[in-house]
């Protein structure tokens, strides 16, 4: 079983369009949660962390369940730029090895 | 550009040849890693250096991977008697401290073994 699992997608929406994807992990000893954003043939860069308790920043809102192991990821009033590869990311127990999902892929549409 | 620099950004080869990687992480982080990414898989670990001691490595580096770290700064990543199956994205990435501190990549290292 892979560490992070995500459904590949890809999810093709409406500019202004809400879209949410999940992710799920295995090693409940997990510490950290984020989500990287990766464009095509581009290094992933990090989009936001994902708290416990759930954090929004700007049109993205990031949930966590610890107890189903899952992650999500919403995005509101879809724009054309945020047409890209959302990864789901793990810090495994140790504070160094960043486990990846395969990566949900979001096409935004005029 | 004080981001981490990587280079060749592009290297095509035959099999059997060997192949070396560049990584210039920012200057001032001490945690450096590896990964590699196929098409349509998101990046895997590789190995992990801090300053110059390389702590992990993973399963998936086979004898003909090696990197290094000499005096903590950049690292190199080598292959040697590469395969078609080693064509992929190397990326090298840093941080200072803890990767719970931001991990920046650099732009990667696009192999293809031909």
């Amino acid at each position: 079983r892979k560490e992070v699992e995500q459904d590949p997608g890809p999810f093709n929406v409406p500019e202004g369009a809400t879209v949410a994807f999940n992710c799920t992990y295995s090693n409940s000893a997990s510490q950290s949660f984020f989500w990287y954003r990766q464009d095509c043939r581009k290094e992933p860069k990090l989009l936001m962390s994902v708290y416990s308790s759930g954090n929004e920043d700007g049109r993205f809102t990031a949930q966590l369940n610890r107890a189903s192991q899952y992650i999500s990821l919403l995005i509101r009033d879809s724009k054309l730029s945020d047409s890209a590869t959302y990864l789901c990311v793990v810090l495994s127990s140790n504070d160094y090895k960043l486990s990846f999902g395969a990566g949900t892929t979001v096409t935004v549409r005029a | 550009d004080t981001g981490v620099s990587q280079n060749p950004r592009h290297k095509i080869t035959k099999r059997g040849q060997n192949v070396t990687f560049r990584c210039d992480p920012i200057s001032e982080h001490n945690r450096l890693y590896w990964y590699r990414q196929t098409l349509g898989q998101g990046p895997e670990f590789l190995t992990y250096f801090q300053n110059e001691a390389q702590l992990e490595k993973s399963r998936l580096l086979s004898d003909r991977f090696s990197a290094e770290r000499p005096k903590g700064s950049f690292s190199t990543l080598e292959i040697q008697r590469t395969e078609q199956g080693d064509s992929a994205m190397y990326l090298c990435a840093s941080s200072l401290g803890p990767v719970g501190n931001t991990i920046y990549f650099g732009e990667g290292s696009w192999l293809t073994v031909v």
